[in-house]
């Protein structure tokens, strides 16, 4: 058990630019999930997948956004023409498919500095 | 719609105190998941525990135990003996059952031991 991966663990943009972000669950998990925690604050849900099926999408996330899963194994997270309310913290999580209200196993993250 | 409320913001105390953390949360669903995380400064959230709205017995592991009371809507978390690794923001989470899989998460408790 490797624990959940995030790429990079900081991105410096300036506005106005694209950025991708990379996750790589825990390997038995078929579940992901992106969450953004600002400065002081819990982190707030932004989107599931269960497999490559993106089954929920938080109000959070504007078309700017886009979270993909295409091998139902890794995760990418873009916005694109990124903006100052940008700067965050982004957080993938994973579980287990057995059951229901299992834990989710956070990565790191990946902190969003918006210049 | 769901909330978890954590009112303290920011707790001090000397090592080898008691602490416990306060943790209230709002839902009409009658089942749901309550969980408490651990960030330390590295900043990946820990997962500590799960409880489940039928679950209403008390648990102690080690240093840590939980007191979940339906009655009052609050999961509160005590660290007995307080340690300098201890730390961290402690959050509080719900899931509902029927709502999907993302995490409402409170604002956190920031604790620090002091030696």
């Amino acid at each position: 058990d490797t624990g959940v991966s995030q790429d990079p663990r900081h991105k410096i943009t300036k506005r106005g630019q694209n950025v991708t972000f990379r996750c790589d669950p825990i390997s038995e998990h078929n579940r992901l999930y992106w969450y953004r925690q600002t400065l002081g604050q819990g982190p707030e849900f932004l989107t599931y997948f269960q497999n490559e099926a993106q089954l929920e999408k938080s109000r959070l996330l504007s078309d700017r956004f886009s979270a993909e899963r295409p091998k139902g194994s890794f995760s990418t997270l873009e916005i694109q023409r990124t903006e100052q309310g940008d700067s965050a913290m982004y957080l993938c999580a994973s579980s287990s498919p057995s059951g229901t209200g299992g834990p989710q196993h956070f990565g790191d993250g990946t902190r969003l500095s918006i210049l | 719609a769901q909330k978890v409320t954590q009112a303290q913001t920011e707790i001090s105390v000397v090592e080898k105190e008691d602490v416990t953390l306060d943790c209230v949360y709002e839902t009409r669903d009658t089942t749901y998941y309550l969980f408490w995380y651990k960030q330390p400064p590295s900043g990946e959230l820990v997962f500590l525990i799960r409880r489940n709205s039928f679950d209403e017995q008390n648990e102690i592991s080690g240093r840590y135990s939980w007191n979940f009371q339906k009655s009052t809507s609050s999961f509160n978390f005590t660290i007995t003996a307080s340690q300098v690794v201890d730390s961290a923001v402690y959050f509080c989470a719900l899931r509902l059952e029927n709502a999907g899989n993302m995490l409402t998460f409170g604002g956190g408790t920031r604790l620090m031991v002091k030696p």
